[in-house]
């Protein structure tokens, strides 16, 4: 079955450490990846997508199909990086064309 | 640009009854999808509609349906409602397809 897990509700890292907000999915196919963000009070927007390989407010990440990830990470956490984080995966699923979200991981920093 | 906006922003109904919610998407943009989001289930994908038609569907039983009009915008119904339909609704347009999606506030839903 097409899944994406995001395994951490929680993720509370130090100002100035690294980040990595894990996804995993499972899909027979080529999906396509998304990192979705919802600040406080603010809508939920596109962080970034796999196919643009490209890196935003910092953050990164890399689609392994061997391992099914797609991790999001950030090398230096900022106190404004404190936000909800979705992965999502679109593609065919039973003909049609779905999208699948995971279960979010609130990521806070500390100061 | 303006973004997409959806109205109402809350409501409250009882079991048995029927809702409709509105969303107007960016302007150009053709493509709106909507979600369920509830804390246990998380952000489910609902349906798409494209040009007045749907498109993509869902896990989501027949009580939900929708409908789009000529300038894009979209509206959603709920026929019957349980209290398990208590959530918040967003819906997000796109130019096209389910690519870089644009969400809306949302409409909170309690079903009292």
């Amino acid at each position: 079955a097409q899944r994406v897990t995001q395994p951490e509700k929680l993720l509370s890292v130090f100002k100035g450490a690294p980040v990595e907000l894990k996804c995993n999915y499972s899909y027979s196919g080529s999906p396509e990846l998304f990192w979705y963000v919802q600040y406080s009070r603010q809508r939920l927007q596109l962080l970034l997508r796999h196919i643009s390989r490209e890196s935003i407010k910092g953050f990164t990440a890399d689609l392994n199909k061997g391992e099914t990830s797609f991790h999001l990470k950030k090398p230096f956490a900022q106190e404004e990086d404190s936000a909800m984080y979705y992965c999502a995966l679109s593609g065919q699923m039973n003909r049609d064309d779905k999208i699948i979200f995971g279960k979010g991981t609130r990521l806070h920093i500390l100061p | 640009k303006a973004g997409v906006t959806q109205t109402p922003r809350y409501l409250i109904k009882t079991r048995g009854q029927q809702v409709t919610l509105s969303c107007s998407p960016i302007s150009g943009h053709r493509s709106v999808s909507w979600y369920q989001q509830t804390p246990g289930q998380g952000l489910q994908f609902l349906f798409e509609y494209f040009s007045e038609t749907q498109r993509n569907k869902g896990n989501f039983p027949g009580r939900f349906s929708g409908r789009q009009f000529s300038n894009s915008r979209s509206e959603m119904n709920v026929s019957t409602l349980e209290l398990g339909d208590s959530a918040l609704y967003l819906c997000a347009s796109t130019y096209r397809g389910l690519n870089e999606q644009f969400f809306g506030p949302g409409t909170r839903l309690t079903v009292l």
